[in-house]
């Protein structure tokens, strides 16, 4: 059981490329989520997904795209990457309502490290 | 802007002692929850305590939550030098979506 799955754990880039973080879980959770985490900062919330087919915007959705064509996987989409977009990426999932009374208790995977130059 | 905030920043212990660390945030919510983050690794879930309760325990930790407030507060009793880490809270309202805080970050002295 791998849980989530996230690759590359390092990437660089140059301003201006595109790239696809992927996040992979073998969980059968619902629910998928990407966020940043920059020094100071704490993690703030990219985008979100309640199910395949289905995401939403969370806190800082500007300059990133994602889609859910499977339960499975969640891929975030830089498509012109910028400097302010050097961070840590982490996805997480859950199984909605598993800590009861509709709590969404996630599942981190290791992280990626991305570096905009 | 993020619903959470954690106080103090940062917090330095001796082992044995125990460490506090405050939650404040600014809606409603239905659930709080506390994570750990150890140095270069992914967050892992320690503890919720939903809107309705005002206490919980879970092995050295202890949660209290004071809606009239909105603050929570962590508090790890007797601990150990592998409890240094990042510690954050979490709030999620009826749309799923968990926001967290800037973290506590906390070292514990051998």
């Amino acid at each position: 059981n791998a849980g989530v799955t996230q690759t590359p754990k390092f990437q660089v880039l140059k301003t201006g490329q595109s790239m696809t973080l992927q996040c992979a879980q073998d969980m059968n959770h619902e629910y998928m989520s990407w966020y940043r985490q920059d020094p100071g900062m704490g993690l703030r919330l990219i985008h979100y997904s309640v199910g395949a087919g289905i995401t939403d915007q969370g806190e800082v959705p500007n300059g990133y795209n994602v889609s859910r064509s499977t339960t499975e996987d969640f891929p975030l989409r830089l498509l012109s990457a910028a400097p302010s977009q050097t961070s840590v990426y982490f996805c997480a999932s859950s199984y909605l309502g598993q800590g009861g009374s509709g709590a969404n208790v996630l599942t981190f995977g290791a992280g990626s490290r991305l570096t905009v130059l | 802007s993020q619903q959470g905030e954690e106080d103090p920043q940062a917090l330095s212990i001796q082992e044995g002692e125990n460490a506090t660390m405050n939650c404040s945030y600014k809606t409603s919510i239905n659930n709080l929850q506390w994570y750990r983050q150890n140095s270069g690794r992914g967050l892992v879930h320690l503890i919720l305590i939903r809107s309705n309760e005002r206490e919980k325990h879970s092995g050295r930790l202890r949660v209290t939550l004071d809606t009239s407030k909105k603050s929570s507060s962590l508090l790890i009793t007797a601990s150990r030098a592998a409890d240094t880490a990042s510690y954050f809270c979490a709030t999620d309202d009826s749309s799923y979506k968990l926001i967290f805080g800037s973290g506590t970050r906390l070292l514990v002295r051998p």
